[in-house]
C-alpha cells in the first residue's frame, strides 16, 4: 500500500517564475490538504482539496492556487514566485468519514518537494 | 486565533532515559484534537500521539504518553526508554474538530545520545 507521494523531490525556479507540484493520496483517501514548511518553522496550511473543490484555504495570497483530480490526485500552483517562497511543501491526504465533526480524519504526509526560489 | 507554542528549540536526552516535550496552545474552543508529530532527516511527517479534547484519559502509545491539562492549554509529550531512532523534530499540533486547518508548533528538535 503505498502512502503518500509527492513529486518533483526538489525544484530551483528564479523570481516570477511559475511551478507545479504534485501530490498522489494515500489509498482509499479522498481529501488532499497542502502545507508550506518554511526553514526552521512549523508547516502552515494553505488550503484543502475534497470533491474537486477546495473546501479551505489559510491565509496564503490568491498566487497559491490548487487542483484536485477524479482521481484524488492534486497539484499545487504558486504563479510569481518570491524569494519567500522557498519552503518545504507538504501534502496530507486523509478520508473524509461523514459530516459529523467528531470524526478524526488523520492526515498521511508525504515526504515534501523542497522549492528553492533564487 | 488559534496558537501553538512550543518554547523549547532543542533538547537532548541520553539513550534509555526519559525526556518530556513542552507545548502550549491557545484557543477559545472547546472541542478539538492536539497531535505530536516527529519529522526525521527524511523530512515526511508521521502522527507520534494524538489526543481528543472532550477525552479526559491521557492518550498512550506504547513509550509515548502525553500529559493533557485542558484548563491550563498544555499538552505535554514524554518519551520513555528513549531510542536512537527518537533523534528528529518534535511538533505539536492543534485542529478545531469542525476545521481543517491545523496550526503547528515552531518544533523542538530532539537529540539522543549513545
Amino acid at each position: 500500500d503505498a502512502g503518500v507521494t509527492q513529486s518533483p523531490t526538489h525544484l530551483i525556479k528564479t523570481r516570477g517564475q511559475q511551478v507545479t507540484l504534485r501530490c498522489s493520496p494515500k489509498s482509499g483517501h479522498d481529501t488532499v490538504s497542502w502545507y508550506q514548511q518554511a526553514l526552521g518553522q512549523g508547516p502552515q496550511f494553505i488550503f484543502q482539496y475534497y470533491e474537486e473543490e477546495e473546501r479551505q484555504r489559510g491565509n496564503f495570497p490568491d498566487r497559491f492556487s490548487g487542483h484536485q483530480f477524479p482521481n484524488y490526485s492534486s497539484e499545487l500552483n504558486v504563479n510569481a514566485l518570491l524569494l519567500g517562497d522557498s519552503a518545504l511543501y507538504l501534502c496530507a491526504s486523509s478520508r473524509r468519514q461523514g459530516l459529523n465533526p467528531r470524526h478524526l480524519n488523520e492526515q498521511f504526509f508525504g515526504p515534501g518537494t523542497r522549492l528553492t526560489v533564487l | 486565533a488559534q496558537t501553538v507554542t512550543q518554547s523549547q528549540p532543542e533538547m537532548s536526552v541520553q539513550e534509555a532515559e526519559t525526556v518530556t516535550l513542552s507545548c502550549t496552545y491557545d484557543t477559545s474552543e472547546s472541542d478539538y484534537y492536539l497531535f505530536w508529530y516527529k519529522q526525521p532527516p527524511s523530512r515526511q511527517m508521521i502522527l507520534v500521539i494524538r489526543q481528543e479534547a472532550y477525552k479526559q484519559q491521557n492518550a498512550t502509545e506504547n513509550r509515548f504518553s502525553v500529559n493533557f491539562q485542558k484548563a491550563a492549554k498544555s499538552f505535554s509529550l514524554k518519551i520513555s526508554d528513549s531510542q536512537l531512532g527518537d533523534a528528529a523534530m518534535y511538533f505539536c499540533a492543534y485542529k478545531m474538530s469542525n476545521n481543517n486547518d491545523m496550526r503547528f508548533g515552531a518544533g523542538t528538535r530532539l537529540t539522543v545520545k549513545p
